[in-house]
């Protein structure tokens, strides 16, 4: 219950295309999902993030769909470009005294020029 | 601005060993928190610490422990190094009131061998 499926596992884009990469949950009491971007040998970066009482969250070319009756929520990065290409997490997390997050297992995402 | 800062940035050490990694949180922020990310996963919360205090704890030995000091830095000590161990080391600082929101430090490569 406590764990949070990411899908694909790797992603392949042409530049100036749309990258989605997929989310799913069971735990109901989340209630914040950030998404991380990851460069090798650095520390994941929050994106953006969303709480469950808003369906979509844009920031720049980030966006974020999050669809509760289905336990699931997506990143989409809209005309994605060569310095795009990271790994990305998505995370969940509830509050029981503190935040701790539960993250997925991430995306590798290649932009190509 | 600084933000989290961690050392060192690489060790390696011998199985059996024991090994201490260290963070600066970022400025303002008063709660760290260390998470294992092992080789093409997701980052695993190992704990967190405010006032000196670990607040919670994930699925981790013993063999797994920390302090946190008065000006809010904290060490990640792990005894009894077995390969498994090998892996970056996260540590996240963020505001003990509650709101989510990690930053994270570029981590500590360890390696056991």
């Amino acid at each position: 219950q406590q764990q949070v499926k990411q899908s694909p596992q790797s992603l392949i884009v042409q530049k100036g295309g749309i990258s989605i990469i997929n989310c799913a949950y069971e735990n109901t009491a989340f209630d914040y999902f950030p998404w991380y971007q990851q460069f090798p040998g650095k520390g994941p970066a929050l994106l953006i993030a969303i709480r469950p009482d808003v369906s979509e969250k844009k920031e720049g070319r980030f966006t974020i769909s999050f669809n509760k009756s289905a336990k699931q929520f997506s990143l989409h990065i809209m005309d994605s470009q060569p310095g795009d290409s990271a790994t990305y997490f998505c995370a969940a997390s509830f509050y029981s005294g503190t935040y701790k997050y539960i993250f997925g297992t991430g995306t590798r995402l290649k932009v190509l020029a | 601005d600084a933000g989290v800062t961690q050392s060192p940035t690489h060790l390696i050490k011998t199985r059996g060993q024991q090994v201490t990694l260290r963070c600066s949180p970022k400025s303002g922020h008063d709660t760290v928190s260390w998470y294992q990310q092992a080789l093409g996963q997701g980052p695993q919360f190992i704990f967190q610490y405010y006032e000196e205090e670990e607040r919670q704890r994930g699925n981790f030995p013993d063999r797994f422990s920390g302090h946190q000091f008065p000006n809010y830095s904290s060490e990640l000590n792990v005894n009894a190094l077995l390969l498994g161990d090998s892996a970056l080391y996260l540590c996240a600082s963020s505001s003990g009131t509650g709101a989510p929101g990690y930053t994270f430090g570029s981590g500590t490569r360890l390696t056991v061998v």
